[in-house]
């Protein structure tokens, strides 16, 4: 079983629309989460964290559920630069900055 | 401008050669990574270094090998050994302690094509 899955869409929403994305993970020791943005051919880069309360940076939103073991991402009133894949991405603690990344979304957001 | 730069952008190989992938980076970061992307995957850890002279196998080793003789430099070598090796390869590094943040900052990739 894969330590990260996400659908891999793609998701073709109309600009202006809102999207979600959900992530599972197998290990239950898995303490800190986060999602990457990636455009097409270039790399990954660090969207937000996801912290055990959710949280928000403007039109994203990160929630996590432990008991779960998923995290979703929020985008509302989508852009077309918005348009990218997003990863999901894991780390355990104990496995001192071991990263696991899921295959990633892909979003294309519409005129 | 501080930041990690991999090279070369573009290599093409013949079969039963080996190539050497460069990475660089001027963050004073301990932790040094070296990720694998193929087309429509996630990405997979092919080795990793926490600090200077020691670093780890990580989850596609096969066929690789890594350096880490100076904090700022892990190359990574691609041996005729590796039976795929065509694939967009990512160089990472992060500071101590940031299992918590998750930062990884990247490189721009070397894609690696075996004619």
């Amino acid at each position: 079983r894969k330590e990260v899955e996400q659908d891999p869409g793609p998701f073709n929403v109309p600009e202006g629309a809102t999207v979600a994305f959900n992530c599972t993970y197998s290990n239950s020791a898995s303490q800190s989460f986060f999602w990457y943005r990636q455009d097409c051919r270039k790399e990954p880069k660090l969207l937000m964290s996801v912290y055990s309360s959710g949280n928000e940076d403007g039109r994203f939103t990160a929630q996590l559920n432990r008991a779960s073991q998923y995290i979703s991402l929020l985008i509302r009133d989508s852009k077309l630069s918005d348009s990218a894949t997003y990863l999901c991405v894991v780390n355990r603690a104990y496995n001192f900055n071991k990263f696991y990344f899921g295959s990633g979304t892909k979003l294309n957001v519409k005129p | 401008d501080g930041g990690i730069t991999q090279s070369p952008k573009y290599l093409f190989r013949k079969e039963g050669q080996n190539v050497t992938l460069s990475c660089e980076q001027n963050l004073n970061h301990d932790a040094m990574y070296w990720y694998r992307q193929d087309p429509g995957q996630g990405l997979r850890l092919i080795y990793y270094s926490q600090i200077v002279n020691d670093f780890q196998k990580g989850d596609i080793a096969e066929g690789y090998s890594v350096s880490r003789e100076k904090k700022e430099s892990f190359p990574l070598t691609v041996t005729s050994a590796q039976k795929n090796p065509t694939a967009f390869y990512l160089c990472a590094s992060s500071p101590r302690g940031t299992a918590n943040t998750g930062e990884l900052f990247f490189g721009e990739g070397s894609r690696l094509t075996v004619l």
